[in-house]
């Protein structure tokens, strides 16, 4: 079975501090991975996918296929990162969805 | 225009009875897929329709979970015999043409269903 695991179900950050929110999947083939992010009160949204190599909101993810590693990255963070994201991974027409990291930015 | 709608917001239902949750997909979608989300986990895929048809019913749990779709717009999840562990968030999601053709799926706020 196709897993995306998201180790840490908590992390805090210092505002202006680097965040890096590990990702990490079993696939048997060409994974195409994604990272989603729900605000509070808001409804689960796309943030980025591996495919498109761009940056959003200052945020980055690299797909490393022997690490099979999808962490998502950001050099300086913000108050307004606060969320709950979630990495996910295609298998065929659906998503499967790890069970989720909530960023904490501190003051 | 309108992003994908869910109906009713909140729901409270006694175990043993059944309920219906409600999906307005973003018009023109074709596909449109079925979540739970229990507390503290990631959403579980439970069915995805193309169209009219069920196209991947593989995440149902029980025979209890039903889904439909008969003009390929709105969908209607139904649970019979509800069980206290049905208690989730249900999301519901839409897509151009599904994912797998490249499109951004769209999700709604949710229906949080509670079963006491």
């Amino acid at each position: 079975a196709q897993r995306v695991t998201q180790p840490e179900k908590l992390l805090s950050v210092f505002k202006g501090a680097p965040v890096e929110l590990k990702c990490n999947y079993s696939y048997s083939g060409s994974p195409e991975l994604f990272w989603y992010v729900q605000y509070s009160r808001q409804r689960l949204q796309l943030l980025l996918r591996h495919i498109s190599r761009e940056s959003i909101k200052g945020f980055t993810a690299d797909l490393n296929k022997g690490e099979t590693s999808f962490h998502l990255k950001k050099p300086f963070a913000q108050e307004e990162d606060s969320a709950m994201y979630y990495c996910a991974l295609r298998e065929g027409d659906k998503i499967i969805f790890g069970k989720g990291t909530r960023l904490h930015i501190l003051p | 225009g309108a992003g994908v709608s869910q109906t009713p917001s909140n729901k409270v239902t006694e175990k043993g009875k059944y309920v219906e949750l409600r999906c307005d997909p973003i018009s023109g979608h074709t596909a449109l897929y079925w979540y739970r989300q229990s507390l503290g986990q990631g959403p579980e895929f439970l069915i995805y329709f193309q169209g009219t048809g069920a196209a991947d019913d593989s995440g149902l749990p029980n025979d209890r979970f039903f889904a439909v779709r008969p003009e390929g717009s709105v969908s209607t999840l139904k649970i019979q015999r509800t069980e206290r562990g049905d208690s989730a968030v249900y999301l519901c999601a839409s897509s151009l043409i599904g994912v797998a053709g490249g499109t951004e799926a769209f999700f709604g706020q949710g229906t949080r269903l509670t079963v006491v």
